[in-house]
């Protein structure tokens, strides 16, 4: 049973705000949300984490509703550079021999001129 | 965040043959994983790399095929045995401290073709 479900690909253009909703309607108490960024030919990089309501770093927010049943991760004014595979990961960051690390199939971004 | 180099960053070689690709990271890192993408794929997480002892490996995954060392807190190496052109992927490895497994920082992958 997979951990997440996010949109398989999205397209938006450059200057908008860029929305990727991620599932996880079986999200654990201790479980936290992160995502990540791939570019071709790179490793994936971390993102942003959060565990409920709002967080926002310098690269992107993350919003979190009440059940945390979801998550939003919300890139403002986005540029070709984004266009990226995004993943969304939930799970406890202690190490818990019982937590499978799980990467989803991911949402590829595509951003047009 | 931690910089992680791997070595080599390609190679093809051919079935039956083995190949260890080398991880090395410039600081001291609790944990080390050992991930496998194939081109236009999610990663699949293949072991942790426990450092002194033997690596917890992934369902689907056996330390014949892939043994694994960690010498020490910074370096580890991972072995493709035996390859199949199935074997054919790009292996990653991430480092972590614990409690913030879900921050983990990778490196640039190994390229591996299997002809």
């Amino acid at each position: 049973l997979a951990k997440t479900t996010q949109p398989i690909s999205m397209d938006s253009y450059e200057g908008q705000e860029v929305n990727i909703t991620c599932s996880h309607n079986n999200i654990a108490t201790n479980d936290y949300i992160t995502w990540y960024q791939q570019f071709p030919s790179q490793g994936p990089r971390f993102i942003i984490q959060g565990y409920k309501t709002k967080v926002t770093n310098e690269v992107a927010s993350l919003f979190i509703p009440a059940d945390r049943k979801s998550s939003t991760l919300s890139l403002p004014r986005v540029s070709l550079s984004d266009t990226a595979v995004y993943y969304c990961l939930v799970g406890d960051i202690a190490m818990n021999r019982d937590d499978k690390i799980i990467f989803g199939k991911g949402t590829r971004l595509h951003i047009l001129p | 965040s931690a910089v992680i180099s791997q070595k080599p960053s390609r190679d093809i070689c051919q079935r039956g043959t083995s190949l260890t690709i080398q991880c090395q990271v410039d600081s001291q890192v609790t944990m080390m994983f050992w991930y496998r993408q194939q081109p236009g794929q999610s990663l699949t997480l293949i072991a942790t790399a426990n450092q002194g002892s033997e690596a917890t490996y992934e369902s689907g995954f056996v330390i014949d095929k892939f043994p694994i060392s960690r010498p020490n807190l910074t370096f580890s190496t991972l072995t493709v045995s035996n390859m199949s052109p199935e074997d054919s992927s790009i292996y990653l490895c991430s480092v972590a401290e614990n409690p913030k497994l879900y921050e983990q920082y990778f490196g640039p992958g190994t390229r591996l073709t299997v002809t």
